[in-house]
């Protein structure tokens, strides 16, 4: 069965930093890209960041652009979330996600809340 | 690309049908158009992947087509369980992962 488990999230002020992880079981991670999401409370969905198989290749969305950095350990079936300099605005539930067919997300963690807050 | 999705919110009768509609602000390959459903305090689930093939374990009440700018997701037969939002999702570039603000299924 596969299994996304999110972890790392909690409260932090403006300004600080948070590593989010996100644990996969239940397939061979080295073998899809993967994925960070997140949702701002009672919004929709806002894509963070995407890594290729190997971690080569990473990309982020504008607005977290040189601020978090996504990373895997495929050996630890483990892909991070590196979050810098936390905005209010990046308040979110935070979820991982498998790369599935043609650019779509297959399997998606339970989330990992974020809160920014003074 | 932005997505637009139609309507917000659509309240429907059991059995009844709901069509929910995607819209891209410029044309975009059916192959990398996605649909999601998610209930409430719930992660996403796959629905439709490529515009029309149902994700494992979807049943086939759920169905998607579309091409270019427009795609549609149609619901049959609506069961209670089907209330949820519905988000669209498309893979290309700048930005490379976009979302539609999804639309609202209320079961009356």
């Amino acid at each position: 069965e596969v299994q996304l488990v999110e972890s790392g999230g909690g409260l932090v002020q403006p300004g600080e930093s948070l590593r989010l992880s996100c644990a996969a079981s239940g397939f061979t991670m080295s073998r899809y890209w993967m994925y960070w999401v997140r949702q701002p409370p009672g919004k929709g969905l806002v894509w963070v960041s995407r890594s290729n198989k190997d971690g080569s290749s990473t990309t982020h969305a504008d607005s977290v652009k040189g601020r978090f950095t996504m990373s895997r350990d495929n050996a630890k079936n483990t892909v991070y979330l590196q979050m810098n300099s936390l905005r209010v605005e990046d308040t979110a539930v935070y979820y991982c996600g498998r790369g599935g067919s043609w650019g779509s997300i297959d399997y998606w963690g339970q989330g990992s809340l974020i809160t920014v807050s003074s | 690309i932005v997505l637009t999705q139609s309507p917000g919110t659509v309240s429907v009768s059991p059995g009844e049908r709901a069509t929910l509609s995607c819209r891209a602000s410029q044309r975009v390959s059916g192959t990398h158009l996605t649909w999601y459903q998610q209930k409430p305090g719930q992660a996403p689930r796959l629905l439709i992947y490529s515009a029309s093939n149902r994700a494992t374990g979807i049943p086939d009440r759920f169905s998607g087509s579309g091409s270019e700018t427009d795609f549609t997701l149609i619901i049959s037969r609506l069961e209670p369980e089907d209330s949820a939002v519905y988000y669209c999702q498309h893979y290309g570039s700048s930005p490379e992962v976009t979302f539609g603000p999804g639309t609202k299924v209320d079961i009356k």
